[in-house]
């Protein structure tokens, strides 16, 4: 079946150590986004790729950098200048743009030791 | 602040009930698209409405869209409790690039 994988489930950061956090997809989508959500609240887009080798910030981009070396796959890693990096993390992909319903993972949840 | 804001926050119902929740944005759009999410999980796509269309149906989900009031409505009908979920709306911005702006979400919870 098709679909998107993150890896890991739960991860756990110490204080200044970047992490990365996996998203794999085998839908054959051109876009991939990376978002952050907060207990309780909504999504917060992080940053997006619309083709292999590009890639934009979103709303909140500091403290993260991303690659897309691949088309099916969009790596998020989470850098120690994020300084509350504490969240649940979601990857998605469309087939294109922004009018394609978004294919979410089932996320990473990131935590600080 | 969230461009689609959504209402309520929460809703208890019982099964069998109908749930109604509301999004509400500030400027203009393309589109505007509900998605599901169950606890801990990734989101689900439910259904996607134009802007040039006032209502859509999708089985026992009917989404309706007033561009005027710049407001959006999901109604659940015959609720279940396996419909216990958080709704959330998202908006395509004319102005936003190649990307959607989630609203908070509703929080649905359909007791059996």
């Amino acid at each position: 079946d098709g679909g998107i994988t993150q890896s890991p489930k739960y991860l756990f950061r110490k204080e200044g150590q970047n992490v990365t956090l996996s998203c794999e997809q085998n839908l054959n989508h051109d876009a991939m986004y990376w978002y952050r959500q907060d207990p309780g609240q909504g999504l917060r887009l992080i940053y997006y790729s619309q083709i292999v080798n590009d890639f934009q910030k979103g709303d909140i981009a500091e403290g993260y950098s991303v690659s897309r070396e691949k088309k099916e796959s969009f790596p998020l890693t989470v850098t120690s200048a994020q300084k509350n990096p504490t969240a649940f993390y979601l990857c998605a992909s469309s087939i294109g743009g922004k009018i394609d319903p978004q294919h979410f993972g089932d996320g990473t949840r990131l935590s600080i030791l | 602040s969230q461009q689609g804001e959504e209402d309520p926050q929460a809703l208890s119902i019982q099964e069998g009930e109908n749930a109604t929740m509301n999004c509400s944005y500030k400027t203009s759009i393309n589109n505007l698209q509900w998605y599901r999410q169950n606890s801990g999980r990734g989101l689900v796509h439910l259904i996607l409405i134009r802007s040039n269309e006032r209502e859509k149906h999708s089985g026992r989900l009917r989404v309706t869209l007033d561009t005027s009031k710049k407001s959006s409505s999901l109604l659940i009908t015959a609720s279940r409790a396996a419909d216990t979920a958080s709704y959330f709306c998202a908006t395509d911005l004319k102005a936003a690039g190649n990307k959607l702006t989630f609203g908070g979400g509703t929080r649905v919870l359909v007791k059996p």
